[in-house]
C-alpha cells in the first residue's frame, strides 16, 4: 500500500486560501490520489481525486506534482464549515481499499 | 434515506459480551468496506466485500472479529468476547464497484464502548 504523509495540523483564517500538502513518494503509476474530509462526529466525505492532471470541483482544487510524489489540496476561500480532518489517501489498482493516515486537522479562525 | 445507514449509532456493552453492528449500503453499490476509528486516530481498514464475497479480510485484528454480507446488500460486523481495546467508532462505506475512481460513501458510524 502506498503510504501518505501529512502535517498533523494547520490553521488558517476565514475567507483566505488554504493549501494542505501531502507526500506520497511510494505511490505507483496507476494509483489515484483521493482526498476525504471528516467533520466532527461524522463519517468521512469525499472531496476530490486525481491521477496526473490538476483537478477542480465545487469543493476544492487538487494540484499534483509532476513526479506525483506529492499533491496539494487547495480550498480557495475557507469558511468555518471547512474545519475538519483532511485525509490524503491512495488506492492502488487491484487493491480495493483506501489507506487512511492520521490526516491534517484544519482549524479555521473567524 | 439515500445514504449509507449504520446501526446502532451507539452501543455500550460489558467486556466479554458479543456485539453485532449493521451496515445498509447505498442501493446498487456492490463494494462495501468496514473501517475502525479509535479516538483521535485515523481510519483502520478491516474488511472489503465485493458482492457477497470478501476478497480482502486482511485488516481484521483477531479471530474475534468476523463479517458477512448477504444478498449483496446488508453487512453485519460481529465482535465476539469484546475487550476494552475494541472501543472505537466502526465505519461502513460503500461504492459502485471496482472502478479505480470509485468514490466511497461513508455512514455516520457505530460508536462502541466496552466497559
Amino acid at each position: 500500500d502506498a503510504k501518505t504523509t501529512q502535517p498533523n495540523s494547520m490553521e488558517s483564517n476565514e475567507e483566505e486560501p488554504v493549501h494542505l500538502p501531502c507526500n506520497h513518494s511510494t505511490i505507483s503509476g496507476t494509483d489515484y490520489i483521493h482526498w476525504y474530509r471528516q467533520l466532527p462526529s461524522q463519517g468521512p466525505e469525499y472531496v476530490i481525486h486525481g491521477l496526473t492532471s490538476n483537478v477542480n470541483n465545487r469543493m476544492a482544487s487538487l494540484a499534483i506534482a509532476e513526479d506525483r510524489k506529492s499533491s496539494t489540496l487547495i480550498l480557495h476561500r475557507a469558511t468555518l464549515r471547512d474545519a475538519a480532518v483532511y485525509y490524503c489517501t491512495s488506492r492502488g489498482e487491484g487493491a480495493q481499499k483506501l489507506v487512511f493516515g492520521q490526516g491534517t486537522r484544519l482549524t479555521i479562525n473567524p | 434515506g439515500a445514504g449509507v445507514s449504520q446501526s446502532p449509532s451507539n452501543k455500550v456493552t460489558e467486556k466479554g459480551k458479543d456485539v453485532e453492528l449493521r451496515c445498509d449500503p447505498i442501493s446498487g453499490h456492490t463494494a462495501l468496506y468496514w473501517y475502525r476509528q479509535r479516538l483521535g486516530q485515523g481510519l483502520e481498514f478491516l474488511i472489503y466485500f465485493q458482492g457477497n464475497s470478501a476478497p480482502d479480510k486482511s485488516g481484521l485484528p483477531s479471530d474475534r472479529f468476523s463479517a458477512e454480507r448477504t444478498g449483496g446488500s446488508v453487512s453485519t460486523l460481529t465482535i465476539q468476547r469484546t475487550q476494552q481495546e475494541d472501543s472505537a467508532v466502526y465505519l461502513c462505506a460503500s461504492s459502485r464497484g471496482r472502478s479505480l475512481t470509485g468514490e466511497l460513501f461513508f455512514g455516520e458510524g457505530s460508536r462502541l464502548t466496552v466497559l
